[in-house]
């Protein structure tokens, strides 16, 4: 079964500049999340979407971030404009269902984005 | 909000040693509890979980017991191997939810 895949793995970019993410959860996989993971801290959450519905984005930045899951499988997340403090790694995952119980997430090798 | 702490900084110990990484939450309700393994160059994977008090959770040699009473989710093993540095994260999901809430993480790292 293959895992949840992202792209680009890499990528750098000047501050004020746009980028975009992409995630490809587990086939089947009702519920979709991005995390932010900055160096020397622990993954948090910035948005959680049940098929192509947004179940919680209180933590996403919203001023400067946007995410769409507009068909319910693959996902992107976008930064528009860019600061210095975006620099993290950004991590994808996925789970079977996200409600009622807990489902086990799977997580994808993430993207680490330096802005400069 | 629910949080999870763990202990600072990075552990070094030889093969063979014990190894224990602390870490205690702070939940409104009864949360599960997970340990995360995140291997050099490989994403995070779930490493163990506890859904109730008293649980133990265990895999590859790591156990971790859910105490409520302390709010601790201590991670043991008896004796590690170099195979087994890596980043460990504590986490915890409220219930009715399955939004991870992960701690700092601390670096493992094993001498031959």
């Amino acid at each position: 079964e293959a895992g949840v895949a992202q792209s680009p793995r890499y990528k750098i970019i000047e501050k004020r500049q746009s980028v975009a993410f992409w995630c490809n959860p587990i086939s089947g996989h009702a519920t979709l999340y991005w995390y932010q993971q900055i160096l020397g801290q622990g993954p948090k959450l910035l948005i959680q979407f049940q098929n192509n519905g947004v179940v919680d984005d209180s933590q996403l930045p919203k001023d400067r971030f946007s995410a769409e899951r507009l068909k319910g499988v693959d996902s992107t997340l976008k930064i528009q404009p860019a600061k210095l403090e975006d620099s993290a790694v950004y991590l994808c995952a996925s789970s079977i269902s996200g409600q009622v119980r807990f489902y086990e997430q799977y997580f994808g090798p993430g993207t680490r984005l330096t802005v400069t | 909000g629910d949080s999870v702490t763990q202990m600072e900084g990075p552990v070094t110990l030889s093969e063979e040693a014990f190894l224990t990484i602390n870490c205690t939450y702070t939940a409104t309700g009864y949360p599960s509890l997970f340990w995360y393994v995140q291997y050099p160059g490989e994403g995070l994977q779930l490493l163990l979980k506890a859904t109730k008090a008293d649980d133990k959770g265990s895999n590859k040699g790591f156990e971790a017991t859910y105490r409520k009473e302390t709010t601790s989710f201590h991670l043991e093993k008896g004796s590690v191997q170099v195979s087994d540095s890596a980043v460990y994260f504590c986490a915890l999901s409220e219930s009715g939810n399955n939004r991870l809430a992960f701690g700092k993480g601390n670096q493992v790292v094993v001498i031959p």
